[in-house]
Order: C-alpha cells, then sequence, then structure tokens
C-alpha cells in the first residue's frame, strides 16, 4: 500500500530564506507527482505535476524534483515571502484509477 | 465555469440526518473525484467519475454513502444516518481526460459539522 510521508510537519523561516520540502513514496511505481497549496480554510491549489519520466519542474520561485527510484520529491521556493505561508502537500498518482495519495502536508510560516 | 464549484460552503448535521453536498466541475472536464479530508489533513480518495459513469469507487463507505454525476446537473455526495466521524472537509476535483498528463483542479471544499 503506497504511503507518502512528509517532513517536516511544520516550518517557519524569516523572509528572503530559500527553504526545501520534502516529500517521499514508499512504492516507486507512481505515474506523476503533484504539489498543492492549501491555505487555511481554503481548497487546493495545484502548484506543480511532475510526470513520472521527468525529472523536474519549475514555476516561478518555484521547482519541484523527483527521484522515482528512491522514491521522492522536494519543493524548492526561492526568496520565501509572507504570501508563501500556507500548507503544502504533496500527492501521488498511482495505478490505472487515477486518484491520488496524499502526504499530511508542511505547515510553512514566512515571517516578515 | 473556470473554477469547482461546491455548495454548501458549510454544513452543520445532527447524528443520525442526512447530508447532501454538490459540486460543479469545470465546464470541458469529464473526471469528477471526491476526497475527503479529515484532521491532521488525511486526505482519503472516496469515489470517481468519467461523465456520470462511476469509475472508481473503492474508497466509498458504501453502507451509508452515494454519489451521483447526472448530465446537466451538479454532481452530489450524499450522506444518510450521519455519524459524528463524518465530521470533515469534503472536497471535490475534477480533471479534463483521466491519465497522468491531468492535474487535479480542487474546489474549495464543503465542511460538514455532524453534533
Amino acid at each position: 500500500k503506497q504511503e507518502v510521508t512528509q517532513i517536516p510537519a511544520a516550518l517557519s523561516v524569516p523572509e528572503g530564506e530559500n527553504l526545501v520540502l520534502n516529500c517521499s513514496f514508499t512504492d516507486s511505481a507512481i505515474y506523476n507527482l503533484q504539489w498543492f497549496r492549501q491555505d487555511p480554510g481554503k481548497g487546493l491549489t495545484s502548484l506543480l505535476l511532475i510526470q513520472s519520466s521527468q525529472r523536474e519542474q519549475t514555476s516561478g520561485r518555484l521547482n519541484a524534483s523527483l527521484d522515482k527510484s528512491s522514491g521522492r520529491s522536494t519543493l524548492y521556493i526561492a526568496a520565501s515571502q509572507p504570501g508563501d505561508s500556507a500548507t503544502y502537500l504533496c500527492a501521488v498518482w498511482e495505478g490505472s484509477q487515477g486518484n491520488l495519495i496524499f502526504g499530511k502536508g508542511t505547515k510553512l510560516s514566512v515571517k516578515p | 465555469g473556470e473554477e469547482v464549484a461546491q455548495t454548501p460552503k458549510h454544513l452543520v448535521r445532527g447524528e443520525g440526518q442526512k447530508a447532501k453536498l454538490y459540486c460543479a466541475p469545470i465546464k470541458g472536464h469529464s473526471y469528477v473525484f471526491w476526497y475527503q479530508q479529515v484532521l491532521k489533513n488525511e486526505f482519503k480518495f472516496l469515489i470517481s467519475f468519467q461523465n456520470e459513469n462511476v469509475f472508481d469507487e473503492t474508497g466509498m463507505p458504501k453502507e451509508r454513502f452515494s454519489a451521483k454525476c447526472l448530465p446537466n446537473s451538479p454532481c452530489s455526495l450524499e450522506i444518510q444516518a450521519t455519524k459524528l466521524e463524518d465530521s470533515a472537509v469534503y472536497f471535490c476535483a475534477s480533471s479534463r481526460q483521466q491519465g497522468p498528463s491531468y492535474e487535479q483542479y480542487f474546489g474549495p471544499g464543503t465542511r460538514l459539522t455532524v453534533t
């Protein structure tokens, strides 16, 4: 059974720092991995989707990498801003059915 | 529309009452997914649809939960005889097609509180 783990559970950094969020999964037979952002009381905003054949994806200050063989993905946020404060979730898509399996998230707080 | 819409935003039910949640997928998206988020950010997949057909229902507690996606109507998730443990945020997501190239876009969720 696929399990997705995110470390750390919470992270607090000063504004301007570069930071890395980690996601690991137990079964490397995934089709893609998606990073989301969730603001309090809100839905999920898709940030980046990495296909299983890809190594990384970039969008603005965000860069996500995928290493299927080791079962790991990282989300790199450059020059963090207070507006980046949110919970970041990773989810893997496996099998033919297409439902996502989520980690429990990393709650990020960026202090001004 | 351009966003997944979910109604209501909040729903409070007494234990044993029925709850019905609605989801309108993004126009042109063929697949709809329902997820349940309980405390500590635990997401659980419930059911998915391809248009009006059930695609995968492996996550559904079939005794009390049912769902439909009918043509020209919002999709619905219904819980008969709610229990305290059903308290959660229920998210609906849609995607254009099925496959790893297609992102799932999530709605804002419906917070169900069972008292």
